[in-house]
Parts: structure tokens; sequence; C-alpha cells
């Protein structure tokens, strides 16, 4: 059963700081996603990674894969107030369902 | 550019009745997925299909069905509903072919009374 741990699973920080979820998974996963999610909002995807040692950027967010120690991670630079939401990481895909993390409700004061 | 529709919205429903959510993918898209999250917790899969036939189950309960139809759009039944089941609902969709990023449509919020 594949099974997939974030932490922090909280996580206050001040703007301008830079910060780093973490997101483990069980067995071996083809691909691993993250997400953000707004309270009471849908899913926005963040990052699709696909192979080892996979890094995708967007803005001040960065995710890394790293097969080998079945870890993920997503970097956040310089975070702004827009980035508070909370962190999905999921690991399956295809046509089978994804299995998500607990997620990292991430808060960014001024 | 054209996203997941789910419908309704809302949706307040009593213990034991009957509730169906629809589900519109994205044009195109070949798999339909199906999610349940309650408050403060993480999106739990249900089922999901890929070419109109099941493809993965995941923690569906027996009291809820769905299917997928011609025209690619789903519906997930719930029948005599538990308080425990209220909850949003998500439908995502994919294309096999491509990266396959699971797109998620707005959730449907369904209240148990």
């Amino acid at each position: 059963e594949l099974k997939v741990e974030q932490n922090p699973l909280f996580l206050s920080m001040q703007e301008g700081k830079n910060y780093t979820i973490y997101c483990n998974y069980s067995t071996t996963s083809d691909r691993l996603y993250w997400y953000r999610q707004d309270p009471g909002k849908s899913l926005e995807s963040l990052f699709v990674l696909l192979s080892n040692g996979a890094v995708k950027q967007e803005g001040r967010l960065m995710a890394s894969l790293d097969t080998k120690a079945r870890l993920s991670t997503l970097h956040i630079t310089a975070a702004v107030h827009d980035l508070s939401a909370t962190y999905f990481c999921a690991a399956g895909g295809g046509a089978d369902g994804l299995t998500f993390g607990k997620g990292t409700h991430l808060i960014i004061q001024p | 550019a054209a996203g997941v529709i789910q419908s309704p919205r809302h949706l307040i429903k009593e213990k034991r009745e009957t509730a169906t959510l629809k589900c519109y993918p994205i044009p195109r898209h070949d798999t339909v997925y199906w999610y349940q999250q309650g408050p403060g917790q993480d999106p739990q899969f249900l089922i999901s299909f890929y070419e109109k036939m099941q493809s993965d189950k995941g923690s569906i309960p027996d009291r809820f069905s769905a299917q997928q139809f011609s025209d690619y759009h789903s519906e997930l039944n719930m029948s005599s509903l538990e308080l425990g089941d209220s909850a949003l609902y998500f439908c995502a969709s994919s294309q096999q072919i491509s990266t396959d990023t699971q797109y998620f449509g707005p959730g449907t919020r369904l209240t148990v009374l």
C-alpha cells in the first residue's frame, strides 16, 4: 500500500524567508505531484515530476524528485503572503487514483 | 481554457436520502477520478474510469456507485447517506497519452443533516 508523508504539517514563516517542505513516499511511484489548495477551494496543479532528478520551477516555487530516496521537496524562495495555502504532495497516477500526503498548511506573515 | 465542470456545487440532504453528483471532464480527457475530502483532511481517492471502464477503486463505500457515460461525463451516486458523508467531492480528469496531470474540478460540497 502506497503511503505518502509530508512534513511539516504546519508552517508559519515571514515574508522574504526561504523554506522547504518534504514529501516521502513508501513504494515505487512513477510520478510525484504537488498541488496547492486555498481554503474551501479546488486543488491547483503546481508540478508533476516524472523521473529521478527532475527539477521544476515556477516563480518562487521549485520542486525536485529523488526516486532512490523516495523523496520530493518543494522549496519556497523569498516567500510572499500570496503563497499562503495548503500544499499537498501526491503519488501514484496514470489511470489510478492519487495517494495524498496530509498537506502542509503554510502561513506567510508580513 | 476549459476546466472540469461539476454540478451541483452545493447539496444539502437528509440522512438516508440519495444524491447524484455530476462531472464533465476537460474536452479530450479520457480518464475521470472521484475524490472525497473531509474537513481539514487530505483528498481520498474513491474511483476512476478510463475510456468508460472502471480503472481503479479506492475507499469507495458500497453505498456509492459511479459510472462514466459515452460522452465521458461521470456520475457519482450515493445512497443511504450518513452524517459522515458530509464532505467536498472532487472530480478530476486527465489525458493518459500526455503527462496525465489530474486537473481538479471546483468540487461539490455535500452536507448531510
